[in-house]
């Protein structure tokens, strides 16, 4: 079956650039959707189709992709960002759907 | 606005069934796919079934593929998983989610969730 694959971890200091990716053999035919996931809440998209933000989401996050790997950036990352991450797409047939293995951001 | 609110969660036995129901407002329900994930306790989120706008076609990941049925009422705008043959590793809190379409994949509303425990 497909997988995504994601670091199981990031950690960077307030106003820090982070970086979170996510590898998939068919991301380069299929879009990749990252979502937020604070403590004891439902997931929130931050980046769909691989580079567009949602509106209420800060300028801050931005998302991109090349070959086999999407990137979700968060530039200038406030102590509120922490939260696992999740990236989000599709295998080859687009019929089935697969969520990566999440990232914990950590932001001190 | 749009809701999203599950119900049916609850403890159950290894091998018994329970049906997991998802209310929606606020949209025009029979025009959207409409998905199930959940999520281990302490673990991440795993996509579980998909249904299209009119129930005409089903995916399932495989860990649940013959034991669960996803299915849907677009006149009660309310959408279904039937769980059979449940597993300790079913146990997760199970969320009902919506696809935006319009060329997007993106699951843009989501409920709270239920928490079902397999559990003898």
């Amino acid at each position: 079956s497909y997988e995504l694959t994601q670091p199981p971890s990031v950690s960077v200091s307030p106003g820090q650039t982070a970086r979170i990716t996510c590898s998939g053999d068919a991301l380069p035919r299929k879009y990749a959707y990252w979502y937020q996931q604070k403590s004891g809440q439902a997931p929130v998209v931050v980046i769909y189709d691989d580079s567009k933000r949602p509106s209420g989401i800060p300028e801050r996050f931005s998302g991109s992709s090349s070959g086999t790997m999407a990137t979700l950036t968060i530039s200038g990352a406030q102590v509120e960002d922490e939260a696992d991450y999740y990236c989000y797409s599709a295998d080859s047939s687009g019929n089935h759907r697969v969520f990566g293995g999440g990232t914990k951001l950590t932001v001190l | 606005q749009v809701q999203l609110v599950e119900s049916g969660g609850g403890v159950v036995q290894p091998g018994r069934s329970l049906r997991l129901s998802c209310a929606a407002s606020g949209f025009i329900f029979s025009t959207y796919g409409m998905h199930w994930v959940r999520q281990a306790p302490g673990k991440g989120l795993e996509w579980v079934a998909l249904i299209w706008y009119d129930g005409s076609n089903k995916y399932y990941v495989d860990s649940v593929k013959g034991r669960f049925t996803i299915s849907r009422d677009n006149s009660n705008n309310t959408l279904y998983l039937q769980m059979n043959s449940l597993r300790a590793e079913d146990t997760a809190v199970y969320y009902c989610a919506r696809e935006s379409g319009e060329l997007s994949l993106v699951l843009d509303y989501w409920g709270q969730g239920t928490l079902v425990t397999v559990s003898s």
